[in-house]
């Protein structure tokens, strides 16, 4: 079971502006940098946000990462159609032994 | 072309074993660092082992601890999982991701998947 909690769903309209929630704790989020990572459908999953707000090259600007204290949010602005995917944060967390963990996962659909 | 391909998934018993590959290639592989996640069928994503450049530095999710060994060779740019003790549980896709070095853990490279499935 995953310490990250987000939303199972999500939706909105071609050009609105759609935003994922991670909820966390001092072990993780709180203490460590958040990842974000796309998953379109019958695909692996792909880099999206690292460090919590840094874009890869090539990851349109539309798509921009956030965080304050134990919680993260990935932010959708202008949705398009091919932003229908699934979408994870992830940490590093450092109870036990220290593990990485993944979110529960937030399927975005667009109207 | 930078890119990752797993290897070796396919149809296990309970109790039996089986060893995934990931060759990597369009990029120096003892430059990074590796993981091996998975993703049960119609689930979310699980980290399931991590292993350093030189492999002096191996951590491995309980659920696969004592049961699964990540290993690499640097000169045959490859990455492996040695799954062992195998359950119906750990039926998933099988991932290799890169992770660049440095402080921050980030999947920038992903394989396209193998797939295990453990079934009687």
């Amino acid at each position: 079971q995953s310490v990250l909690t987000q939303p199972p769903s999500a939706s909105g309209t071609p050009g609105q502006r759609v935003t994922i929630s991670c909820s966390g704790s001092s072990s993780n989020i709180g203490s460590n940098t958040v990842t974000w990572y796309q998953q379109l459908p019958g695909t692996a999953p792909e880099l999206l946000i690292y460090s919590d707000n840094q874009r890869p090259s090539g990851v349109p600007d539309r798509f921009s990462g956030s965080k304050s204290g134990t919680s993260a949010s990935l932010a959708i602005s202008g949705l398009q159609s091919e932003d229908e995917a699934d979408y994870y944060c992830a940490a590093w967390d450092d109870s036990l032994n220290g593990f990485y963990v993944f979110g529960t996962g937030t399927k975005v659909t667009v109207l | 072309q930078v890119q990752l391909v797993e290897s070796g998934g396919g149809l296990v018993k309970p109790g039996g074993s089986l060893r995934l590959s990931c060759a990597a290639s369009g990029f120096t592989f003892s430059d990074y660092y590796m993981s091996w996640i998975r993703q049960a069928p119609g689930k979310g994503l699980e980290w399931v082992s991590y292993i350093n450049s030189r492999s002096s530095y191996i951590k491995s999710a309980d659920s696969v601890k004592g049961r699964f060994t990540i290993s690499r060779d640097n000169a045959k740019n490859s990455l492996f999982l040695q799954m062992n003790s195998l359950r119906a549980e750990d039926t998933a896709v099988y991932y290799c991701a890169r992770d660049p070095p440095g402080e921050v853990t980030a999947f920038d490279i992903w394989g396209q998947g193998t797939m295990v499935t453990v079934s009687s």
